[in-house]
């Protein structure tokens, strides 16, 4: 298995751009997470999908940013318009329901976004 | 909501000794900590985790402890090599989902 894949690695973009990341979760995975780290805040839940279905969004930082997750090998992150305080590095990850007793989050490699 | 803090933000060790890093958390109700490492520029990944059900566990020189009654709960790294140089976050949770961070460990292990 690839593993969590996300696109782009890089973004750097300017002031009021739109911003669309993108996640590939492993391959039979039903729970889908977004993560952003950044050294004053270190690193955060934004948004979980479980079946495709957003479950908890309450660490998205405001209406800027949202989330999709159209199907279940795809999520996207946007955030429109982007500000230079966006500027972090967001993760995915995702899990699969309690497989053997596996509970663990697979991260992916990470978007390190520059907002200028 | 919960809140995990994390001592010490840095920590410096020779090649062999052990190291210890502490996590406190706040909600009661938390009952999944698993504990991840995340080298320079790279992902978090799991190293160990543990079940509120249980009070330690050990994989090899890792090992977690946790303390339900203080809401507490540390990673022991014995034998330490330079290659467990990196950054250690631990995390608390209640389920497996909406995981809380600590403010993560530097650790730097000198040959």
């Amino acid at each position: 298995d690839a593993g969590v894949i996300q696109s782009p690695r890089h973004e750097v973009t300017e002031m009021g751009q739109e911003v669309t990341l993108r996640c590939k979760p492993i391959s039979g995975h039903d729970y889908l997470f977004w993560y952003r780290q950044t050294m004053m805040r270190g690193l955060e839940l934004l948004i979980y999908f479980n079946n495709n279905v957003p479950i908890d969004d309450s660490g998205m930082p405001e209406d800027r940013f949202s989330a999709k997750m159209p199907n279940a090998s795809f999520s996207t992150l946007k955030i429109q318009p982007s500000e230079p305080r966006d500027s972090a590095v967001y993760f995915c990850a995702s899990r699969a329901t309690g497989l053997a007793g596996v509970v663990e989050q697979f991260f992916g490699p990470g978007t390190r976004l520059t907002v200028l | 909501g919960e809140n995990v803090e994390q001592h010490p933000s840095t920590l410096s060790v020779q090649e062999g000794d052990s190291a210890v890093i502490k996590c406190t958390y706040s909600d009661s109700a938390s009952n999944y900590f698993p504990w991840y490492k995340q080298e320079l520029g790279k992902r978090p990944q799991l190293i160990i985790d543990i079940r509120s059900n249980v009070g330690e566990k050990k994989d090899q020189r890792i090992a977690v402890t946790l303390n339900k009654t203080a809401k507490h709960f540390s990673l022991h790294i014995t034998e330490t090599q330079p290659e467990d140089s990196a950054v250690y976050f631990c995390a608390a949770a209640y389920g497996f989902q909406k995981l809380v961070f600590g403010t993560g460990t530097r650790l730097l292990v000198s040959p």
